[in-house]
């Protein structure tokens, strides 16, 4: 069981707009240590999407987005593509696990 | 260009060492951490730990520690990640990853391949 909980799923048809919640607690997103994204097509090794909770590396294109409030944390993705269909994970860092970083379970786009 | 480049898949039995690497190229490696994230078959990431390799501060994160040794040589710009004793259940694929900014725990936006490790009897 992951520290940060994400839907397992999420779907959307080309060009519409989908979200991907991330929850914590007290003891990570909620004492303010930073949630950044990434995004994992098959086969292949992670690609950070969103830093410190808002910002996005170059080459990232802007229609991916990050917000964080209390303990919670969200990735929206606007004008969905068929390339966006892969897995993206949360990840910040936890006080009660000796400041480990921490991962969400992940979840799977599915673009219609 | 900065970049990570893995060791190779690796093969090995229950109760064998194991020690992969991760090269850093490109950058001041001493400057910037390295984080070993695992990845079990159809499995999520994991983060397993993180090294400084510029005074070789090493954090586990609590469900690998004492299961795993992460090292560096700076002088090779190379990161370690190595078992003493493996397990069937040792079986993923192991990530290297940096940072985006040297010093810090922010993002990771340099990653290795991967090292893929098969353990079986």
């Amino acid at each position: 069981q992951s520290v940060l909980t994400q839907p397992p799923s999420v779907s959307g048809a080309p060009g519409q707009r989908v979200t991907i919640s991330c929850t914590g607690s007290s003891s990570n997103i909620g004492a303010g240590y930073v949630v950044n994204w990434y995004q994992q097509l098959p086969g292949t090794a992670p690609r950070l999407l969103i830093f410190d909770n808002t910002n996005r590396p170059s080459g990232v294109p802007d229609r991916f987005s990050g917000s964080q409030s209390g303990t919670s944390a969200s990735l929206a993705i606007t004008g969905l593509r068929a390339e966006d269909e892969a897995d993206y994970y949360c990840q910040s860092y936890d006080s009660s696990l000796s400041y480990s970083g921490v991962f969400g379970g992940g979840t799977k786009v599915t673009v219609l | 260009e900065v970049q990570l480049v893995q060791s190779g898949v690796e093969v090995k039995k229950p109760g064998e060492s194991l020690k992969i690497s991760c090269k850093g190229s490109g950058y001041k490696f001493d400057t910037y951490w390295i984080a070993w994230v695992r990845q079990m078959p159809g499995k999520g990431l994991e983060w397993m730990g993180i090294i400084y390799p510029g005074d070789s501060d090493t954090r586990y994160s609590p469900s690998f520690q004492g299961q795993v040794t992460i090292s560096a040589d700076k002088s090779t710009s190379t990161a370690y990640l190595q078992w003493n004793g493996l397990m069937a259940s040792d079986t993923a694929t192991y990530y290297c990853a940096r940072p985006v900014n040297t010093g810090s725990f922010d993002g990771f936006d340099i990653w290795g391949r991967g090292t893929m490790v098969i353990v079986s009897s």
